[in-house]
């Protein structure tokens, strides 16, 4: 069965850079069409999409922390990571790591995408805060 | 400002039915596939219908996703207790090339 789960500091300072890992167990990191990716949520707040990477290294990033977000893959490892610089207050959430199905057909308009995160790990808190 | 918009609470009686709407743009629900997650209090939330209608294995048929243009639905049957959560929609933006979120109903059974 295949689970993730999130490892990284718990505080971070502003200004500073947050790192957070992500490891895959019990599967391949490797399968077709399957992103690997983070979402957060601030504290009684929404989900929040930031970025997802294919085990080649194709990466997807939320217009909106583009300029700030990097996300890596170690495929060896069966893990994935994630920066983001320059962290305020406000980037204080749950951070999750989720597994991303994200294929494409071509159809009579264009291009359509399946979409959806089907295996979440449970979560880790950042605080930013000094 | 969440890219999809959801409304920010429904509520129902026990055994009975609730939908939870979720309304987004063309390059979004309207050109791409729906899904559905369900996030219990504490926990990370759970894929609950992909591709629109489809069910995971293990989720029960009172849980249903349909969608019509730039809109997707999410029913929800025979109400419990159990149910009440935060209920999120999601979709590629084929615009933005990212996913987008709804933000979030809470369901309450009354």
């Amino acid at each position: 069965q295949l689970q993730l789960q999130e490892s990284g500091p718990g505080l971070v300072k502003p200004s500073q850079t947050l790192s957070l890992t992500c490891t895959v167990s019990g599967g391949s990191i490797s399968g077709s069409s399957y992103y690997w990716g983070w979402i957060r949520q601030p504290p009684g707040k929404g989900l929040e999409w930031i970025a997802m990477i294919y085990y080649s290294g194709n990466t997807y990033y939320s217009p909106s922390l583009k300029s700030r977000v990097t996300i890596s893959v170690d495929s060896s490892k069966k893990q994935f990571s994630l920066r983001l610089n320059s962290v305020t207050a406000a980037d204080s959430a749950i951070y999750y790591c989720a597994r991303h199905l994200h294929d494409a057909n071509l159809g009579l308009t264009g291009r359509y995408y399946y979409y959806y995160m089907d295996v979440w790990g449970k979560g880790t808190t950042v605080t930013v805060s000094s | 400002q969440s890219v999809l918009t959801q409304p920010p609470s429904v509520s129902g009686a026990p055994r009975q039915k609730v939908t939870i709407s979720c309304s987004g743009s063309s390059s979004n629900i309207g050109k791409n596939y729906v899904s559905w997650y369900q996030q219990l209090p504490g926990t990370a939330p759970k894929l609950l219908i992909y591709d629109n209608n489809k069910r995971p294995s293990g989720i029960p048929d009172r849980f249903s996703g349909s969608k019509s243009g730039t809109s997707a639905t999410l029913g929800i049957t025979g109400l419990q207790t159990g149910d009440e959560a935060d209920y999120f929609c999601a979709t590629w933006d084929s615009s933005l090339s990212a996913g987008v979120f709804g933000g979030g109903t809470k369901l309450t059974v009354l």
